[in-house]
This record gives C-alpha cells, sequence and structure tokens, in this order.
C-alpha cells in the first residue's frame, strides 16, 4: 500500500500559468480532500468529494478546480497562478467505516 | 461555517511537564474531532481523535477531552518529551470528512 502520493513535490510556476496538482490514493477511500497550508497557520479546506462523480467546495476554493473521475484519483487544477495561490498542498482521503484522515506527503507550489 | 479557535499559539514547558492545547468550534453539527501533530516539512499526523458521543479518550501519554455543551475539547500531554516537540492542530468535522482546522499550537519542550 502506497497510501496517498502526490505529484510533483515541489514546483514553480508563472503568474498566470496554469498546471494540475495530482493526488492518489490505493486504499479504495470514498472521501477525498485538498487542503492549503500557508506558512505558519493551519490547513484550510479547498475542495472536497465523497465519491466518484461528486465534489463540493471548501472554504477556500477560487481559482481551483477538481475533477473525481475515479475512486483512486482527485487532481487538484489551477487554472491561472497568483502569488497568493503559493503554498503546501495536502491531499487526504479516508474510507467509509471511519473518519480518519490519511493525508498525502504535499506540494510545495511557489508562484513568482 | 464551522469555525475553530486554538490556544495558545505557542507553549514552551519542561520536560517531564504536562501540556494542554484548547480548543472551541462554533458548530453543533460537528461529530468528529482529531488533533494532528505536524513536524517541519512533514504532513499532519494523526495522534487522537474523539467523536461526539465520548467525553474523554486516552492513549498512553496523550489525552483528549470534549464538552459538547461548552462547545470545546482539549488535548492533554503528560510527561512530555523533547520528540514531543511540533506543531499540533485541532480539527472538527460536520459530516462529509471535510476538516476545518484551528491554527495550530507551536509546542517546545525544554529538555
Amino acid at each position: 500500500n502506497a497510501g496517498v502520493t502526490q505529484t510533483p513535490k515541489f514546483q514553480v510556476l508563472k503568474t498566470g500559468q496554469s498546471m494540475t496538482l495530482q493526488c492518489a490514493q490505493d486504499m479504495n477511500h470514498e472521501y477525498m480532500s485538498w487542503y492549503r497550508q500557508d506558512p505558519g497557520m493551519g490547513l484550510r479546506l479547498i475542495h472536497y468529494s465523497v465519491g466518484a462523480g461528486i465534489t463540493d467546495q471548501g472554504e477556500v476554493p477560487n481559482g481551483y478546480n477538481v475533477s473525481r473521475s475515479t475512486t483512486e484519483d482527485f487532481p487538484l487544477r489551477l487554472l491561472s497562478a497568483a502569488p497568493s495561490q503559493t503554498s503546501v498542498y495536502f491531499c487526504a482521503s479516508s474510507g467509509q467505516g471511519r473518519e480518519t484522515q490519511y493525508f498525502g506527503p504535499g506540494t510545495r507550489l511557489l508562484v513568482l | 461555517g464551522e469555525n475553530v479557535e486554538q490556544h495558545p499559539s505557542t507553549l514552551s514547558v519542561q520536560e517531564g511537564d504536562s501540556a494542554v492545547i484548547k480548543c472551541t468550534y462554533s458548530d453543533s453539527a460537528s461529530n468528529y474531532f482529531p488533533w494532528y501533530k505536524q513536524e517541519l516539512g512533514k504532513r499532519p499526523q494523526l495522534i487522537i481523535d474523539i467523536r461526539s458521543n465520548v467525553g474523554e479518550k486516552k492513549d498512553q501519554r496523550i489525552a483528549v477531552t470534549l464538552n459538547k455543551t461548552a462547545k470545546h475539547f482539549s488535548l492533554h500531554i503528560t510527561e512530555t518529551q523533547p520528540e514531543d516537540s511540533a506543531v499540533y492542530f485541532c480539527a472538527a468535522e460536520t459530516g462529509r470528512r471535510a476538516l476545518t482546522f484551528g491554527s495550530g499550537t507551536r509546542l517546545q519542550v525544554q529538555p
């Protein structure tokens, strides 16, 4: 079991560029979420999904899109990167039986 | 939506002392309250959690208490050790597995 994996580990973008942060889990979890963590702060929910084909907005969804075409994958798309999106992005998943969320290793994003 | 407040933001204790971190939440529908430990540059790691039908839970040196009426929950770490030094986050969940996090407490255990 690889658990929750995220790619890339680190990315530098220029303002206005777009990119997709990848998240995958091999635990057959129904629930997946994206959080961002700014320096010295807690995690804030961007988008989440309760199953394939179902997504919903979290606390800070603006500038991000998600889709959930399979149970395993939950990519996060930055449409037009802005310096305010410089952050560490964590993906998490949890299964039907327990609320415990398992976090991926994170993607560190720098937008210049 | 849910709002979680966490105090203190920093906490320094001597090795062997106890540490207490407190959180309050706003949404009475929240029913799951995890605590995460995060070391520098690492992902958050679950250390203990509690559900709304339980008032207290203990796991070795770590315990969590929940007061649903007052909407607050606390993390207690006894016999602290230098390896307990990290940032601790509380969180609350109202369902659909979407967590609202507190702002974090940086715990420093002095040897």
